[in-house]
């Protein structure tokens, strides 16, 4: 069974500091991971998809890794800012759809 | 593109009532997605239509749940009766089977059960 797991759980960083968030899952034989935003009281926005056969994906200040043989994701917030403050949800779905959602990474940017 | 559509945003019933949540997926989306989101659980994908057609309905918590999807704009999942442990936000999401199946979501419905 797919459990997907993502440290730290709440992460509280000065503006403009680099930051990387995790995410583990421990069956590799994964379709594509996904990374979410989600704001207070708001739906998931989508920021990143990583194709299995894919090691990495850049938007912006972000960026995602994929190592599925580790079964490890990273994404990595470059010169993080206030508007950033939000969760992030890590989602790994396998081969008929089946998604599985991390329990997410409270982030939290001071000005 | 108006993204996925969800309604009613906010539902408040009383316990025995029954619920009926509705959604509008991406226009030329062919797969929906039913979502649970709890502080106690996290997402829990409830159920995913491919083509209208149910592919899996495991995470569907009990008999009192049930989904359709009667054609390709729109889908409902109904609760009857409503418990109020059934309290939470349900999303409904939608992909293209393009080959990257990348899931768009929708504002959510927040359901209190009285």
């Amino acid at each position: 069974k797919q459990e997907v797991t993502q440290i730290p759980a709440a992460l509280s960083v000065p503006e403009g500091e680099n930051l990387v968030l995790n995410c583990s899952f421990t069956d590799s034989a994964i379709y594509n991971l996904q990374w979410f935003r989600q704001d207070p009281g708001k739906g998931l926005t989508s920021l990143l998809l990583i194709q299995s056969s894919q090691r990495e994906q850049t938007s912006g200040r972000l960026n995602a890794s994929l190592d599925k043989s580790s079964g490890r994701s990273t994404l990595y917030i470059a010169a993080s800012q206030p508007g950033d403050s939000a969760t992030y949800l890590c989602a790994v779905t396998a081969g008929g759809f089946k998604t599985i959602f991390g329990a997410g990474t409270r982030l939290f940017v001071k000005a | 593109d108006a993204g996925v559509i969800q309604s009613p945003r906010h539902e408040v019933t009383e316990m025995g009532q029954e619920v009926t949540l509705r959604c509008k997926p991406i226009s030329g989306h062919n797969s929906l997605f039913w979502y649970r989101q709890t502080m106690m659980r996290g997402l829990e994908l409830l159920i995913y239509f491919n083509n209208n057609v149910p592919i899996d309905d495991s995470g569907m918590p009990e008999d009192r749940f049930s989904a359709k999807m009667p054609n390709a704009s729109f889908s409902t999942l109904k609760i009857q009766p409503s418990e109020p442990r059934d309290s939470a936000v349900y999303f409904c999401a939608s992909s293209f089977r393009d080959g990257s199946y990348e899931q768009y979501f929708g504002p959510g419905t927040r359901l209190t059960v009285t």
